[in-house]
């Protein structure tokens, strides 16, 4: 019983142009989402947080894009670079801990 | 200046076997976590422990016993370890045991049970 779901696998995009990563989940209490990078042979680092009293929020070339009604959230990255060629994950809060999915690969093609 | 180091990286060993994963933090933080993360890529929390009083223990099997002898020190022991304990195991850490803060994780222990 997965409450986040990424469920692309990978995704391919090429340099300059926009990569939107996707998110569902199904448990309406959860308040609070997060974006995790991770590159091989590293542990997963923090990239951009929103609060469901939110539908937006950016920093740099990162949105985050929240749609509580579908349970839905995307990250958006513009212009695309090859070193943001990783893994992200998605992440819920709920009952005090995080939820994640299990990742989409991001290929960044030069 | 590693953050979060575990040891070790990577860890062959065969099914009955008893293995402990060791896991220090330098940031100063009062939370630890294990996380494990699946053959279906999933990462999933096993233990918290903030200040060394453990306050998340998902369903886990009592074969995992996590230990934190400091708060910068948060070292998981496996017992009878089976084909179904093959995964990455992450620990992470944060400030505060708000689920707010941000987790710093560790690079990962890739463990294998034959």
């Amino acid at each position: 019983d997965q409450q986040v779901k990424q469920n692309s696998p990978s995704l391919s995009v090429q340099e300059g142009r926009i990569s939107i990563l996707n998110c569902d989940y199904t448990n309406s209490m959860f308040d609070y989402f997060l974006w995790y990078k991770k590159y091989p042979a590293e542990g997963p680092t923090f990239l951009i947080s929103i609060s469901s009293i939110k539908d937006k929020n950016e920093d740099g070339r990162f949105t985050v894009f929240l749609n509580k009604s579908a349970k839905h959230l995307s990250l958006h990255i513009v212009p695309s670079q090859p070193g943001d060629s990783a893994v992200y994950f998605c992440a819920a809060r709920g009952a005090q801990k995080l939820v994640f999915g299990q990742g989409t690969r991001l290929t960044i093609n030069p | 200046d590693t953050a979060v180091s575990q040891t070790p990286k990577y860890l062959v060993t065969q099914m009955g076997n008893d293995k402990s994963i060791k896991c220090e933090q330098n940031l100063g933080h009062d939370t630890m976590y294990w996380y494990k993360q699946d053959s279906k890529k999933f990462l999933k929390i096993m233990f918290s422990y903030n200040n060394k009083e453990l306050i998340i223990n998902e369903t886990v099997p009592n074969r995992f016993s996590p230990k934190s002898p400091d708060k910068a020190h948060l070292n998981l022991h496996i017992n009878s370890l089976e084909l179904g304990d093959s995964a990455v195991y992450f620990c992470a850490s944060s400030p505060t045991s708000l689920s707010t803060d941000t987790q710093y994780f560790g690079p990962g222990t890739r463990l294998t049970v034959l």
